[in-house]
């Protein structure tokens, strides 16, 4: 079946700096790939649309200058956490849809964040 | 926003079948459910989707009303590793673009 490998599994980054996360569709091509953020005990909440090629779409909110997104190939994206501070720390998570409409969407394992 | 709503929890003897409930009123015609579980910690693992007709794999079956505003997600004999939150979607269509919203999801707990 799809796999979506996303890399770090977990990291501890300082106040202010920046971290990358990938994502990576390992046995399908992956036009488009979302990301979610997930805080303690909530639900998944979509930060945004991820096109190969063009610009990434952002729902309301997300600081497009704060989480930089780039998909450069069929098969990787990545976000980028910038000056990263505590509030930020949360477990993000990527999902690529395999095929047409109507096919399913695998998700990533998932990145746990922690700002110190 | 989502567009479904679900029981917050649920619990199910292990052994027998869950059934869980999903609403989904507001749902439009070319927007297909979708149910996914997530494991502490882990991504959410795909169980299955549909648009309107029933549909059944290895893992769990899936029973859309007629009128497409419910399904029933129904795991057919519950063990201990299926306590979970398990998320009903509906898969959203805006200008050409897609994107799966996430509601609050029903934690089920299967007891030994």
């Amino acid at each position: 079946g799809a796999v979506v490998s996303q890399h770090p599994s977990r990291v501890i980054c300082k106040s202010g700096t920046s971290v990358k996360i990938e994502c990576r569709s390992l046995d399908f091509q992956a036009t488009t790939m979302f990301w979610y953020r997930q805080f303690p005990k909530q639900s998944l909440m979509l930060m945004a649309t991820s096109n190969e090629g063009s610009k990434a779409t952002y729902e309301q909110g997300v600081e497009k200058d704060k989480f930089l997104i780039n998909h450069a190939s069929l098969t990787l994206s990545t976000l980028t956490v910038t000056s990263a501070h505590p509030e930020d720390s949360s477990f993000y998570i990527c999902s690529a849809r395999q095929g047409l409409f109507g096919y399913g969407y695998t998700f990533g394992s998932g990145t746990r964040l922690t700002v110190v | 926003d989502a567009k479904t709503t679900q029981p917050t929890s649920m619990d199910c003897a292990e052994g027998r079948a869950a059934n869980l409930p999903c609403n989904h009123s507001t749902i439009s015609g070319n927007e297909y459910v979708y149910w996914y579980r997530q494991i502490h910690s882990q991504g959410p693992q795909y169980i299955i989707h549909g648009l309107k007709n029933n549909e059944t794999n290895e893992m769990a079956s899936l029973i859309i009303t007629e009128d497409r505003k419910s399904s029933t997600l129904i795991l057919p004999h519950a063990t201990l590793r299926d306590t979970a939150v398990y998320y009903c979607i509906v898969r959203v269509l805006q200008g050409g673009s897609e994107k799966l919203v996430f509601g609050k999801g029903t934690k089920l707990t299967v007891n030994p």
